[in-house]
């Protein structure tokens, strides 16, 4: 089956910075890649996310870059500000599936320093 | 709009006793849902999934159960609550797009804080 790994599993940066989370997954038949962001005590909110026919997308201070050839995809955060500070989770799955599961990476405790 | 609801928020169970958590989901038809745990500082792992009413699959085994009584209800249960369970738990609903291939994005609920003790 499907194999996310993600990393680093924690970071720190000063507000303002810029924050990259990497993940890499192992089955070349997945194509859709979302990034969540989870605040303390509620569910993940989903932020961004890609499919394979996209190598890049953006939306304000945040962006995810697919490679698909090395299947990997990174989610990257510009101009950092406290209210960032989260869990962050990649995840990777493949259409046209029917029971529509997702293998979620273990996350990236995000800190941004003021 | 689609909203999804759990219930409750917190539950604090003694071990041995039963457990019942509720998801349901509003706006929208014959989504696929999902019973995921995540324990403390952890990532998610994937319990339950359902592609219809009376439809559950199981990721790994344990000693919770799942059962979906109508479309937009998912209930997670267990007979005698280990001290293992203890968790959050989240449900999520997934869009059921037409001919049976499903969309993208899966949607998460608030969670439940489950503490067993």
């Amino acid at each position: 089956g499907e194999n996310v790994e993600q990393h680093p599993s924690t970071l720190s940066v000063q507000e303002g910075d810029s924050a990259v989370i990497k993940c890499t997954y192992s089955d070349s038949a997945s194509n859709y890649f979302p990034w969540y962001k989870q605040e303390l005590g509620k569910g993940p909110q989903l932020i961004i996310d890609i499919r394979s026919n996209v190598g890049e997308k953006k939306d304000q201070r945040i962006a995810v870059t697919l490679n698909k050839t090395a299947k990997h995809f990174s989610l990257h955060i510009t101009e950092t500000q406290p209210e960032d500070s989260a869990v962050y989770f990649c995840a990777a799955s493949k259409r046209a599936t029917n029971a529509g599961k997702s293998t979620f990476g273990d996350g990236t405790t995000l800190t941004v320093k003021p | 709009s689609q909203t999804i609801h759990q219930w409750p928020a917190t539950l604090v169970q003694p071990v041995g006793s039963p457990l019942s958590l509720e998801c349901t989901v509003e706006g929208t038809s014959n989504p696929n849902l999902y019973w995921y745990r995540q324990a403390a500082g952890r990532g998610l792992q994937l319990l339950f999934y359902s592609v219809g009413i009376g439809q559950i699959s199981s990721e790994v085994p344990q000693n919770l159960s799942a059962s979906r009584p109508q479309d937009r209800q998912f209930i997670l249960s267990s007979k005698k609550l280990l001290l293992s369970d203890s968790g959050f738990y989240l449900c999520a609903w997934r869009e059921l797009a037409v001919f049976s291939i499903s969309t993208d994005t899966q949607y998460f609920g608030p969670g439940t804080r489950l503490t067993v003790l």
